[in-house]
């Protein structure tokens, strides 16, 4: 198994709603990421898990909340969004914090 | 501070002749770099990575890039290109200093294959 599986593929919410969205890897990779992707433009790293500990977090909002339950999960709650947080949001993993990161297929997701 | 820039924002070829998307990058060190590609909607994927072993490296889907430390280049190629290769293509270089793993993308360049 040498996928990365993110749930849910597209979502949309209310600038009020909270939503999560999900994560998943079963190759034993011990660090985690979460980035953001505008249309035409590269990803963005927002968070870096090691370990399930948060090591990295690129100064984001706090309406994006993550969390690493376990080495194989990792979550990014969302709440009061703005439409400007509309993007693709990509889940990676890596075996350590300095091997390659394998990318998930992405949540769309629009705020309206 | 890493960097990478891809040179070119499109590059359009027909079906069958060479592919060559350059990137240069600056590294204060021996760096990590790699090539993703991104078809639309869709998640990266991994084509190559160099990480200070051989400067040829090879890659799925017939992709190679070569490192050149004295050019600080890392151009990816493929000599026949296939309708499929169509995507957005991204030039990674891995920023491991405290040892996590920050990857700074290039800009991306498009490709465009047509009959």
């Amino acid at each position: 198994d040498t996928e990365v599986t993110q749930t849910p593929k597209h979502l949309v919410m209310g600038m009020t709603n909270k939503k999560s969205l999900k994560c998943e890897q079963h190759m034993g990779h011990r660090a985690m990421y979460w980035y953001k992707q505008k249309a035409k433009k590269p990803p963005e790293l927002m968070f870096v898990y090691s370990y399930e500990k948060l090591s990295i977090n690129e100064s984001v909002p706090s309406r994006f909340s993550p969390e690493c339950p376990n080495s194989s999960l990792l979550n990014l709650h969302l709440h009061a969004l703005q439409p400007e947080d509309s993007a693709l949001y990509l889940c990676a993993s890596s075996l350590t914090g300095t091997t390659e990161a394998f990318f998930g297929q992405g949540t769309r997701l629009t705020v309206v | 501070a890493q960097s990478v820039t891809q040179l070119d924002s499109h590059v359009s070829v027909s079906e069958g002749t060479p592919v060559l998307l350059r990137c240069n990058y600056s590294s204060s060190y021996s760096p990590s770099l790699f090539w993703y590609v991104q078809h639309p909607n869709k998640g990266l994927q991994l084509l190559l990575k160099y990480t200070s072993a051989a400067t040829l490296v090879k890659g799925i889907n017939g992709f190679e890039a070569e490192f050149k430390k004295s050019e600080t280049s890392f151009h990816l190629t493929k000599p026949s290109a296939h309708m499929s290769d169509a995507a957005e293509y991204f030039c990674v270089v891995s920023d491991e200093g405290g040892g996590y793993n920050k990857l700074i993308f290039g800009a991306g360049t498009r490709l465009a294959v047509h009959p």
